[in-house]
């Protein structure tokens, strides 16, 4: 049973730029979740979807877009791209309820 | 608002001895509390979870973690620490009451085990 799948990998993208970065959920899960993660600190909380809207949104910038796709997938858009996007970006994906949340292993985005 | 805190940046323990990673949150409904681990350039590895029910719960690789809910902390701990055991652990928690089931991390505790 795959987890959750994350691509690509490593990306390195020039300021001003715009990227996407894509998820798949884990099988079973409804729920996608997307958190930064800037070197030496813990994860933070960007947006979730679920049954292709937006549920809910922490502090970022409307430059940090997303979507979810009817198969539960998703994407992550960053425009104009600032150096200080440059970080670990997490997926995860969650069941309906109280289940627990699995995470990707993550796209590590470089601005330079 | 929810919050977490890992008051320790770094513990550094000996192989073989009790490890302890302290965690306390801030909810305003039921905490859903859970403990995640991080190796180098990987993402996050789930460990346990509280949901209801007992306040000791076990978890992979010998993990267990104490839920107190009059201390509001939820402390991981691991008898005998191994080599291996070295990485970053989160902290993380979800507000039952909150719309949405977002997670708040905690700053994260780098975990050193020295032979």
């Amino acid at each position: 049973d795959a987890g959750v799948t994350q691509s690509p990998t490593h990306l390195i993208k020039t300021r001003g730029q715009q990227v996407t970065l894509r998820c798949s959920p884990k099988s079973g899960h409804d729920t996608v979740s997307w958190y930064q993660q800037a070197l030496g600190q813990g994860p933070q909380f960007i947006f979730q979807y679920y049954e292709e809207e937006e549920r809910q949104r922490g502090n970022f910038p409307d430059r940090f877009s997303g979507h979810q796709f009817p198969n539960y997938s998703s994407e992550l858009n960053v425009n104009a791209l600032l150096l200080g996007d440059s970080a670990l970006y997490l997926c995860a994906s969650s069941p309906t309820g109280q289940g627990g949340y699995t995470f990707g292993s993550g796209t590590r985005l470089t601005v330079v | 608002a929810q919050s977490v805190a890992q008051p320790e940046d770094q513990v550094n323990v000996a192989e073989g001895n009790p490890l302890t990673v302290k965690c306390t949150y801030s909810v305003s409904g039921n905490p859903y509390l859970f403990w995640y681990v991080q190796y180098p350039n990987r993402g996050l590895q789930f460990l346990l979870k509280y949901i209801t029910g007992d306040n000791l719960v076990k978890g992979s690789y010998g993990f267990e973690a104490e839920f107190n809910k009059s201390q509001t902390s939820f402390h991981l701990k691991k008898p005998s620490a191994l080599v291996s055991d070295s990485a970053l652990y989160f902290c993380a928690v979800r507000d039952e009451e909150a719309a949405g089931n977002k997670l708040t991390f905690g700053g994260g505790t780098r975990v050193l085990v020295k032979p």
